[in-house]
Parts: structure tokens; sequence; C-alpha cells
């Protein structure tokens, strides 16, 4: 069965410092991955994802992420932080074949220092 | 403009008063899900549909139920609410399974 683990359900990092979200994951067969980022009072939106080709993937906002298959891993990053960033993200695996659904973790709210 | 809409955004009931949250996509989207999102539990997903008639349970299927007559139509109801069913509540399609999901702004229930 397909689990995803994110470390920190709270991360704090100063204005136009490194943003790092951790996500490892652990799936019976290659998995698509995803990063989806929730505001205050909205619904989800897709960052980025992963499903075949490059492992490094880039999405919106300067977000990117890189799946690395020995580790189980598919952390997510931006390098300079913007108080506009300050939301919910949420890390999210389905398994290639017969997929039926999305398996998330349990979210990481990042808050912006000034 | 491409949506999931949900309805209602708000709703605070009473335990056992028979409830329905209404959802419609316009991207004639086939794949249609909905989740619960709780603190610390991130999203759970309660029942999805593969396509018009054929729905199945998902993770938390438990005093939920579901139908799928159209394809861009996918309602929630809750026989008989209970306090636990308190939660935010989203709707999300795609256009195929392991695709991209677009969510709903989400239903906050609170159940007494």
């Amino acid at each position: 069965a397909q689990s995803v683990t994110q470390l920190g359900s709270h991360v704090s990092v100063s204005e136009g410092a490194l943003v790092l979200l951790r996500c490892n994951y652990s799936s019976s067969v290659p998995p698509y991955l995803f990063w989806y980022v929730q505001y205050p009072n909205q619904g989800l939106q897709l960052l980025l994802k992963y499903t075949t080709g490059a492992t490094l993937v880039k999405g919106i906002n300067g977000f990117e992420a890189e799946f690395k298959k020995s580790e189980t891993s598919f952390h997510l990053t931006k390098p300079s932080a913007h108080m506009s960033d300050a939301a919910e993200y949420f890390c999210a695996v389905s398994e290639r074949q017969g997929a039926q659904k999305l398996v998330f973790g349990q979210g990481t709210r990042l808050t912006i220092n000034p | 403009e491409a949506q999931v809409t949900q309805n209602p955004r708000y709703l605070i009931t009473v335990t056992g008063k028979k409830l329905t949250v209404t959802c419609s996509q316009n991207m004639n989207h086939e794949y249609m899900s909905w989740y619960r999102q709780d603190p610390g539990l991130g999203l759970r997903q309660i029942y999805y549909s593969m396509n018009v008639e054929v729905t199945d349970k998902g993770d938390v299927p438990e005093g939920y139920k579901v139908s799928r007559k159209e394809k861009r139509n996918f309602p929630l109801i809750l026989e008989s609410p209970s306090p636990n069913q308190t939660s935010l509540y989203f709707c999300a399609s795609s256009l195929a399974v392991a695709g991209e999901l677009f969510f709903g702004e989400g239903s906050r229930l609170t159940v007494l």
C-alpha cells in the first residue's frame, strides 16, 4: 500500500531564505508524485508533478522538486522565499498501474517571517 | 472558467439531520472524488467515481453515500450526520485517474 510522510507539520523561514519541505513515500510500483498548495480558505491547487522522465521537476511560483528513487523522496524547494508563499503544502502519491486515487501526506504549514 | 463548485460552503447542522453537499464540474472530467481534511491527518478519500454510475469506496467511507447519475455532478450524502463528521470537505475532479486534480473551494461542515 502506498503512503506519504511529510517531515515537519510546521516550517518557518525568513523572507529570501531557502524553502525545503520534505516528503518521503512508499509505493510498491513506480509512482506518480505531486505537490499541492492550499492558501487560506481555498481549495488545493497543483504546484508540480512527476510522472516520468526528468527527475527534477519545475513548478509554478519558482518551486521545484526532485524525485530520488533510491531515497524514496520528493522534496520541494524554492531558492528564495516570498511572503506570498505562506500556505499549507501537501505531497501526494499515486501508483502508476491501476491507480485509483491520490494518497496525501499530512501537510506542512509554511510560515514566512519578514 | 474551468471550475469545481461545491455547495454549501459552510453548514452547521445537528446530529441525525440528513444533508447533501453538492459538487459540480464543468470540465467534462470522468474522474471525481470526495476528500475530508482534518488537522494533522491531511486529506483522506471518502469516495471516488471513475465515470457515470461507477463509484467506489475510498479510505473513510463510513457514514457517507454518493451517487453519479450525471458526469458533471457528484453529490456527497450524509444520511445521519454525527459529530465525528465535523470536517472540511473537498470535491475534486480530473481528466484521468492519476492526473491533476482540480479542487473545489471546500465545504466546512459542523455537526452538533
